[in-house]
């Protein structure tokens, strides 16, 4: 079991470039959501989905977009990079949202920054 | 969800136990506490979670207390590995959609 992979582990980008951040977990969760942690700053979600196929916003979905079409894969998209998008970005995945007690796996992170 | 409130800061002797307490006031009945930490930028680890009950794991033990409006996650022998921030959360069980993370207690273990 690999748990949460998160690709790339780094990158920078240019003002206005569009890329996506990957995630994959093989533990066959249907909840994965995506977090961007500050500087000094909690985690903060951008957009979640319940399972293959849906998906919802978050907290602070403006700018990026995502899609849900196998449950093993939750990518996120950023349409059009901006300095404020400079962050560490975290994929997460829960077993079963329903169930009493679920915890929640984290990716190692991506840190990304718009120049 | 409820709100949690956590001290900033804590500093904790190798090898003592470190008590991290946690106010969750408006806690309500189907509402677990969970705490979770980040050590260093990498993500976040699950440590523990309990509904009204003592809970103890291979990491760490959580007191709850009875009006279950503060708790408190201790880590019975602390170790220079164990300096992360520590987040106290609360969350509905059922069809939650979010973890909630403040800035939680960033807990130094000092030599």
């Amino acid at each position: 079991n690999a748990g949460v992979t998160q690709t790339p582990k780094f990158q920078v980008l240019k003002t206005g470039q569009s890329m996506t951040l990957q995630c994959a977990q093989d533990m066959n969760h249907e909840y994965m959501s995506w977090y961007r942690q500050d500087p000094g700053m909690g985690l903060r979600l951008i957009h979640y989905s319940v399972g293959a196929g849906i998906t919802d916003q978050g907290e602070v979905p403006n700018g990026y977009n995502v899609s849900r079409s196998t449950t093993e894969d939750f990518p996120l998209r950023l349409l059009s990079a901006a300095p404020s998008q400079t962050s560490v970005y975290f994929c997460a995945s829960f077993l079963d949202i329903w169930a009493a007690g679920t915890e929640a796996f984290f990716g190692q992170g991506t840190r990304l920054t718009v120049v | 969800d409820a709100k949690t409130t956590q001290p900033t800061s804590m500093d904790c002797a190798e090898g003592r136990a470190a008590n991290l307490p946690c106010n969750h006031s408006t806690i309500s009945g189907n509402e677990y506490v969970y705490w979770y930490r980040q050590i260093h930028s990498q993500g976040p680890q699950y440590i523990i979670h309990g509904l009204k009950n003592n809970e103890t794991n291979e990491m760490a033990s959580l007191i709850i207390t009875e009006d279950r409006k503060s708790s408190t996650l201790i880590l019975p022998h602390a170790t220079l590995r164990d300096t992360a921030v520590y987040y106290c959360i609360v969350r509905v069980a059922a069809g939650a959609n979010n973890l909630f993370f403040g800035t939680g207690t960033r807990l130094t273990v000092i030599p």
